[in-house]
This record gives structure tokens, sequence and C-alpha cells, in this order.
């Protein structure tokens, strides 16, 4: 079974610029979340999605950052435009469901680094 | 607020040492969960070991188990006969109990672990 894949894995782009990372969950996994690791710091949550729809999104730092997930399938996060302090590494994770049976877990993808430079 | 904290930046071991990597948090919460995850080189984190805080025993999972102190807030993490592939960062992280749980992970800075042959 294909585990979390996300894309690209590594992505240098100069401030001002656009970038969208992709995740593809797990096939079945209603539950999809990105966190992000700025350097040197926590990983911090970004937002959560089950199937289509925002079901937390406390965590977006701004509204340079869009996320979706159409057709409940891969999830996309656009930053727009790219600013120095977003750099670092962005995680995807894919739960089968939010009930938090013994077995539950999230699966998280390579993650995606991003350098604004 | 919820915060968890892992106090050592870097560890390093040699092959077949045990090594105990240490975590701490702060929550008012009664019920939650903690867990350690496991990020190698490759970058895919890996949930390692979880533990439901109503559970007074503490979790195992062959080589790896903790040491939970409810009432100190403490949760470490020991590897036994420590192997080359644990070289890994390895990131404590927090979970509050819901009936219906969002999945909101609170983490650690992360502990590099450096096992020498």
């Amino acid at each position: 079974e294909a585990g979390v894949t996300q894309f690209p894995s590594h992505s240098v782009i100069e401030k001002g610029q656009t970038v969208t990372l992709r995740c593809d969950p797990i096939s079945g996994h209603d539950n999809l979340y990105w966190y992000r690791r700025v350097m040197g710091k926590e990983i911090k949550f970004l937002l959560h999605f089950v199937k289509e729809s925002k079901q937390d999104e406390s965590g977006m730092p701004n509204n340079r950052f869009l996320a979706e997930r159409t057709g409940g399938t891969y999830s996309t996060l656009k930053v727009q435009p790219a600013e120095l302090e977003d750099s670092g590494v962005y995680f995807c994770a894919s739960s089968q469901t939010t009930m938090f049976a013994d077995r539950n877990e999230a699966f998280f993808g390579q993650g995606t680094r991003l350098t604004v430079v | 607020a919820q915060t968890v904290t892992q106090s050592q930046p870097e560890m390093s071991v040699q092959e077949a040492e045990t090594v105990t990597l240490s975590c701490t948090y702060d929550t008012s919460e009664n019920n939650y969960y903690l867990f350690w995850y496991k990020q190698p080189p490759s970058r895919q984190m890996i949930l390692v070991i979880r533990q439901e805080a109503y559970k007074q025993q503490n979790a195992t999972e062959n080589r790896f188990s903790v040491n939970f102190q409810k009432a100190a807030k403490s949760f470490s993490l020991k590897i036994s006969d420590s192997q080359l592939g644990d070289t890994a960062m390895y990131f404590c992280a927090f979970m509050k109990h819901f009936p219906d749980s969002n999945y909101q992970l609170i983490w650690g800075a992360g502990t590099k672990l450096i096992i020498k042959p």
C-alpha cells in the first residue's frame, strides 16, 4: 500500500513568487493534515481536512496560504506571495478516522523542504 | 495552552547501548495522548510509540519503551540495544483527547539522535 506522498521534495523560490505543495494521502483516508516546521522551531499544525471540507484551519499563519482538497483526494497548499519566513519543512499526514480508536494513527509524508531566498 | 519541551537538542551513543530521550509537557487536561515520532534521514515521520494518559502501564514496542510519569508530566523514551537505523530526529508530541479528535498535535522541538558504529 502506498504511503502519504508529497511533491516536490524540495523547492527553492524567490521572495514574492508562488509555490504550490501537493500531498497525496493514503487511499481511503478521509482526514488530511498539514503541519510545518520552521527551522529551529517546533512543528506547528496548519490545518485539517475531512474529505474536501476544512475542519480546522486555525493554524494557518495568514492569508498568503491557501489550502484546497478538491474531490477529497489530494490536497494542495499554495503560498502566494512567498516570504522569507515561510521557509521550512511542510509535512502532510492522513488518517482513516478522527475517532481515536486504539490503533488509529496519522501517517506522514516525507515533507517538502521550502526555501525562500 | 499545552507545551512540549525536549531539552536535549542532540545526543549520540554507541551502537548496542541504551539511550533515553527526555520529554516534559505542560497541560491542565486529564485525558490526553503522548507520542514519540521518529524522522530518519529519509525524512518520513514514523510513529514509534504512543501512550494514553489514563493508562498507568508504560507502553512498549520491541526495543522502545517509555517512562510515563503523569504527575511529573514527563514522558521519556528509552531505546535499548540501539542500532544504526535508530539514527534520526525524535519528536515528542501531545494531543488532547476528544470524543472526536482533530489530531492537532503539539510538538517538541526534537532531539537529534546519532548512533555511532
